[in-house]
């Protein structure tokens, strides 16, 4: 079967660093989405990654690793609006995206 | 328009209803989704469109689900005869063209709820 795993929530400090990971069993694989979705609101898009390697976007890296079946979100110097849910997809062999639960990740002053 | 509008946003509906949930997708975008999303879970697509063509309705839970997007552009996704487990946020998302590797993007979703 198909299966992607995140925590299901952690918490963080304003102006800290925090990481989300998420491990993937897919058939086949085209790809690597992390999403942002704040309470009642849609997914926005933050990052993709299909080749293993760092991308750097701002506060915002994501990392993969296709031999080991796993990413990782990085945030930093977090702000409070930050404060949201975090969801890991990956693109599938039919070009799906199979969705992880997501991360709720709450920052504290 | 400058994003994906979905209507209505919130929806109450009494069990053995029939709904009909709007989704206006960025202009010019060629590829539509429909995904259902549970509280506190990540979306589980229904089905998808390239233009008017439905490629893909696996997701659909049931034969009550239907989909349809006559002109290639606004998607309307009706559920007949709702039950309770119908309830949760119906999102709408669509991508630029249909070879499968682009982003896509969402729209605010339609919160159902089913009594």
């Amino acid at each position: 079967g198909q299966n992607i795993d995140q925590p299901t929530e952690m918490t963080a400090t304003e102006g800290a660093i925090v990481q989300i990971n998420c491990t993937y069993q897919t058939s086949g694989f085209n790809g690597l989405f992390w999403y942002q979705q704040h309470a009642g609101e849609a997914p926005t898009f933050l990052s993709y990654n299909v080749l293993d390697g760092l991308e750097e976007k701002g506060r915002f890296s994501s990392f993969l690793s296709r031999s080991k079946g796993y990413s990782y979100l990085l945030l930093k110097e977090l702000q409070m609006k930050d404060s949201a849910s975090y969801l890991c997809a990956v693109r599938d062999s039919n070009y799906q995206l199979i969705w992880g639960a997501g991360t709720k990740l709450i920052i504290k002053p | 328009g400058a994003g994906v509008s979905q209507s209505p946003r919130y929806k109450v509906a009494k069990r053995g209803q029939d709904v009909a949930l709007r989704c206006d997708p960025i202009s010019g975008h060629v590829s539509l989704f429909w995904y259902q999303q549970a509280l506190g879970q990540g979306p589980e697509f229904l089905t998808y469109f390239q233009n008017e063509a439905q490629l893909d309705k696996s997701g659909l839970p049931s034969d009550r689900f239907f989909a349809e997007r006559p002109e290639g552009s606004v998607s309307t996704l009706k559920i007949q005869r709702t039950q309770q487990e119908d309830s949760a946020v119906y999102l709408c998302a669509s991508s630029l063209v249909g070879t499968g590797y682009e982003t896509q993007y969402f729209g605010p979703g339609t919160r159902l709820l089913v009594l």
